[in-house]
């Protein structure tokens, strides 16, 4: 199986600055490294997502990073604002017909400056 | 957008009881799963499926069962209900067959409390 731990479970940040949320998994045969936001009330949604053959990937002010060394990725919440308040949730697999295990999530408080 | 319906959204029952949570898709998704949301735990696998007929254990399996009657349609069954699964479940679908790939299309939800 897999095990992903994720770290730190609340995250308060203030608005406009940076946002880090960091993962570890323990399965070297991970491939595939989604993250999901859920709003208060909502089901999770996919918001970004790396495979192992990156390190990067950037979209609409988030970036994953991926260091497969170390086992570790990671989300970078970019000019945090309000509209970020949510649970996000780390996850890994190791591809095709393996299910995904999710980390225990982390709450993501924006705050004024 | 994919759609994954959950029946009920809120269920209340005793300890001992029985339960069943019902998850519909209609994308023609060939794989569903049932995760269960707890504070501190994150989303955790129960079990999933790989189309009709087929069932896979997942991490936390015990003291649920699962069928998968129709490519659309997965079931979660509580038999002996205990307080401890008190807890928020979501079924998902995915085909990893499509450019999608393993994007998880979640339900809203299904609320149930053991009392």
């Amino acid at each position: 199986g897999e095990q992903v731990e994720q770290l730190p479970s609340i995250l308060r940040v203030q608005e406009g600055s940076s946002a880090s949320i960091n993962c570890t998994y323990e399965n070297s045969a991970s491939n595939y490294f989604p993250w999901y936001k859920q709003e208060p009330g909502e089901n999770p949604k996919l918001i970004i997502d790396i495979r192992s053959n990156m390190e990067r990937k950037q979209t609409q002010g988030l970036i994953v990073l991926l260091d497969k060394k170390a086992k570790r990725f990671s989300l970078h919440i970019t000019d945090t604002q309000p509209g970020d308040s949510a649970m996000y949730f780390c996850a890994a697999s190791a591809g095709f017909a393996s299910a995904l295990t999710f980390g225990s999530g982390t709450k993501v408080i924006p705050c004024l400056p | 957008e994919a759609a994954v319906t959950q029946s009920p959204r809120n269920k209340v029952t005793v300890t001992g009881g029985n339960v069943t949570l019902s998850c519909r898709q209609t994308n023609s998704h060939n794989y569903m799963y049932w995760y269960r949301q707890d504070t501190g735990h994150g989303l955790r696998l129960i079990h999933y499926s790989y189309g009709a007929g087929n069932l896979q254990i997942g991490d936390v399996p015990d003291g649920y069962k699962a069928t998968r009657t129709t490519q659309e349609d997965f079931f979660l069954l509580l038999e002996l209900a205990s307080p401890s699964q008190t807890s928020l479940y979501f079924c998902a679908s995915s085909d990893p067959s499509t450019n999608s790939n393993e994007r998880l299309f979640f339900g809203h939800g299904t609320k149930l409390s053991v009392l």
